[in-house]
């Protein structure tokens, strides 16, 4: 069982639905990301959240939408996705901001239909 | 450009065998790196690290090897078990940005033979 819990494991849904991806860490650490993981490529930086605080923003549309509203809470609130946001979503945790090691949740399988 | 790369995608190594994945990177100012073991249906889950202050690190059967002057990473898994069948990605911190943020590899599959 890792420290970073993600729900829901797999979710299907929509171009025109609204749905949220949940992490929860239990770690005490400070900083929390969202990453993409597609097929057969590397992982992709979304979000960072340091302290509570939005740190980075790698260019992610719109649709994606994060919230922090504590060091241990983490949303990612989706709406009018495309098919090619379908991936793996991965949220992390680590004692900082500042390239510290990362821990991983076992992701939410997003497919867009 | 900044870049984190792997020889290979795909690495079968005999059960008992020790396997060496590696990894190449461009960033001059990386000083932070770190490998990851991701299993199917799992998130990815740190096995090592090591900073530019150092050229080899060990682990429980496991060693990361860092050659600075040719921007090369190395792991090295000794004595190979099924259980390591997984693949394995190598992460840099030198891609810039105020927070310094890890970049991922592409990562190389491990498959360990019977």
């Amino acid at each position: 069982e890792t420290g970073v819990t993600q729900t829901p494991r797999h979710l299907v849904m929509g171009m025109t639905n609204k749905k949220s991806l949940k992490c929860e860490q239990h770690l005490g650490h400070n900083a929390m990301y969202w990453y993409k993981q597609s097929a057969k490529k590397p992982l992709e930086l979304m979000f960072v959240y340091n302290f509570k605080e939005q740190t980075e923003n790698n260019s992610v549309p719109s649709r994606f939408s994060p919230e922090c509203p504590n060091s241990s809470h983490l949303f990612l609130h989706l709406h009018t996705l495309q098919p090619e946001d379908s991936a793996l979503y991965l949220c992390a945790s680590s004692q900082d901001g500042f390239g510290s090691p990362l821990h991983f949740g076992n992701g939410t399988r997003l497919t867009v239909t | 450009g900044e870049s984190v790369g792997l020889h290979l995608p795909t690495l079968s190594v005999q059960e008992g065998d020790n396997s060496i994945i590696n990894c190449a990177y461009s960033n001059s100012a990386s000083d932070y790196f770190i490998w990851y073991k991701q299993e199917s249906g799992k998130g990815p889950q740190f096995i090592i690290d090591i900073r530019s202050n150092m050229d080899k690190r060990q682990g429980q059967r496991v060693t990361v090897l860092l050659n600075k002057t040719v921007k090369h990473l190395s792991l090295q898994i000794a004595a190979t078990q099924p259980g390591d069948s997984a693949v394995y990605f190598c992460a840099e911190n030198g891609a810039g940005g105020s927070a310094r943020q890890l970049t991922f590899g592409s990562g190389t599959q491990l498959t360990v033979l019977p």
